[in-house]
């Protein structure tokens, strides 16, 4: 039961152009949501998180939009640059319900096209 | 500026022999994690470590232990390793459980034969 999903695995962007990722969750109960970056052997690395208090985060390029009425969530980034080439990962948790535990969906790999 | 370390990068074992993987963190995080990563399929907690001194079960616990050694240290065992375990291991800390950032290794590779 998959209860983060990334249903694009891969999204090819020119770039300078927008790029949007998106994740859909089925657990009404997560409250905390996050993305992640990860390139070729190397770690995930934290990128923008978002609470489910607000339906908007931004930081810089980077900005996380949540629907919680459509449980949906997208990272748009913009202009996307050939560093953005990478895996992303979205991430739930219920922090307020007593679960600590990240759940991730399975990734979808950008492709900045230059 | 380490952050998170673990060792070692890369092993191959035969099925049956038994492993340990070191994760240790230099940013006086509370929490620590173990995940897996297949493909297709995301990562998955194995096991958490939410302060030092405890541990508790993640989604995919089975065939796998964790001690929480100290503060900074948190090592995974295979007491008897299994093909089904090939896997990237991914180590993660931070500064305590639930809507704080986790801050993660650059993997450990490993393959059962």
């Amino acid at each position: 039961d998959q209860q983060v999903k990334q249903n694009s695995p891969s999204l090819s962007v020119q770039e300078g152009r927008i790029s949007i990722l998106n994740c859909d969750y089925t657990n009404s109960m997560f409250d905390y949501f996050l993305w992640y970056k990860k390139y070729p052997a190397e770690g995930p690395t934290f990128l923008i998180s978002i609470s489910s208090i607000k339906d908007k985060n931004e930081d810089g390029r980077f900005t996380v939009f949540l629907n919680k009425s459509a449980k949906h969530l997208s990272l748009h980034i913009v202009p996307s640059q050939p560093g953005d080439s990478a895996v992303y990962f979205c991430a739930a948790l219920s922090a307020n319900f007593g679960n600590e535990k990240l759940t991730f969906g399975t990734g979808t790999r950008l492709t900045i096209i230059p | 500026n380490a952050g998170v370390t673990q060792t070692p990068k890369f092993q191959v074992l035969k099925t049956g022999q038994s492993m340990t993987l070191q994760c240790a963190q230099d940013m006086n995080h509370n929490s620590m994690y173990w995940y897996r990563q297949d493909p297709g399929m995301g990562l998955r907690l194995i096991y958490y470590s939410a302060s030092e001194g405890t541990t508790d079960k993640g989604e995919v616990p089975n065939g796998y232990n964790v001690s929480r050694l100290n503060k900074r240290e948190f090592s995974l065992r295979l007491e008897s390793a299994a093909p089904s375990q090939t896997s990237v291991y991914f180590c993660a800390s931070s500064a305590r459980a639930g809507n704080q950032p986790q801050h993660f290794g650059d993997g450990t590779r490993l393959s059962i034969l």
